[in-house]
């Protein structure tokens, strides 16, 4: 079974520039996750989507940061414009839809953000 | 207050060695309790879950969730050097979880 998918793997941008991140999940996973994860810390839910609709954007800094899942499949990560704070890794994630039962996550390798 | 804290050492123990490892929360609405690995420039990897209190074991790891302190760990027998790895506790109510900043194990052969 593939796992999740995510490109680039590093990406170095200058502050105020914008990037995006890509995400494929495993096949059949309808909910994916965005995770930020800034060096030494855990990783920080983003937001959540089951199949194409967000179910949970509550830590996206949507003055700035912006995602969708088209189709309910590959999903984007953007950022318009970059501050130095978000250099960081940012993770892709995403997992079955079981009614009773824990949902495990996959993750995927991450996109390496340096914001210069 | 954090949601969830957790020692991020680094902690390093010779091979052989029983490792523990532990996070704190205050969030009494959490009801799944998980413990991921994390090599170096790679994604997390859950290791195992606990739904509410309890231990639970899979070969050389137990994790043990006390809700009534607010407190779960994560015990490794015979810690081996491929052991060596960030160790990530997190924690779900619904749809928001939330991550430990890790500890970083080194288990020296």
């Amino acid at each position: 079974e593939a796992g999740v998918a995510q490109s680039p793997r590093y990406k170095i941008i200058e502050k105020r520039q914008s990037v995006a991140f890509w995400c494929n999940p495993i096949s059949g996973h309808a909910t994916l996750y965005w995770y930020q994860q800034i060096l030494g810390q855990g990783p920080k839910l983003l937001i959540q989507f089951q199949n194409n609709g967000v179910v949970d954007d509550s830590q996206l800094p949507k003055d700035r940061f912006s995602a969708e899942r088209l189709k309910g499949v590959d999903s984007t990560l953007k950022i318009q414009p970059a501050k130095l704070e978000d250099s960081a890794v940012y993770l892709c994630a995403s997992s079955l839809v079981r009614v009773i039962s824990y949902n495990e996550q996959f993750f995927g390798p991450g996109t390496r953000l340096t914001v210069l | 207050q954090k949601e969830v804290e957790q020692d991020p050492g680094p902690l390093s123990v010779p091979e052989g060695a029983i490792v523990s490892l532990n996070c704190t929360y205050s969030n009494s609405a959490f009801q799944y309790f998980m413990w991921y690995r994390q090599y170096s420039r790679k994604g997390p990897e859950l290791l195992m879950y606990t739904y509410s209190s309890g231990n639970k074991e899979d070969g050389r790891f137990t994790a043990q969730v006390d809700k009534s302190s607010k407190y779960i760990s994560l015990f490794i027998r015979d810690s081996q050097p491929s052991d060596s790895a960030t160790y990530l506790c997190a924690m779900s109510a619904g749809n928001q979880f939330y991550f430990g900043t890790g500890t970083s194990l080194t288990v020296i052969p």
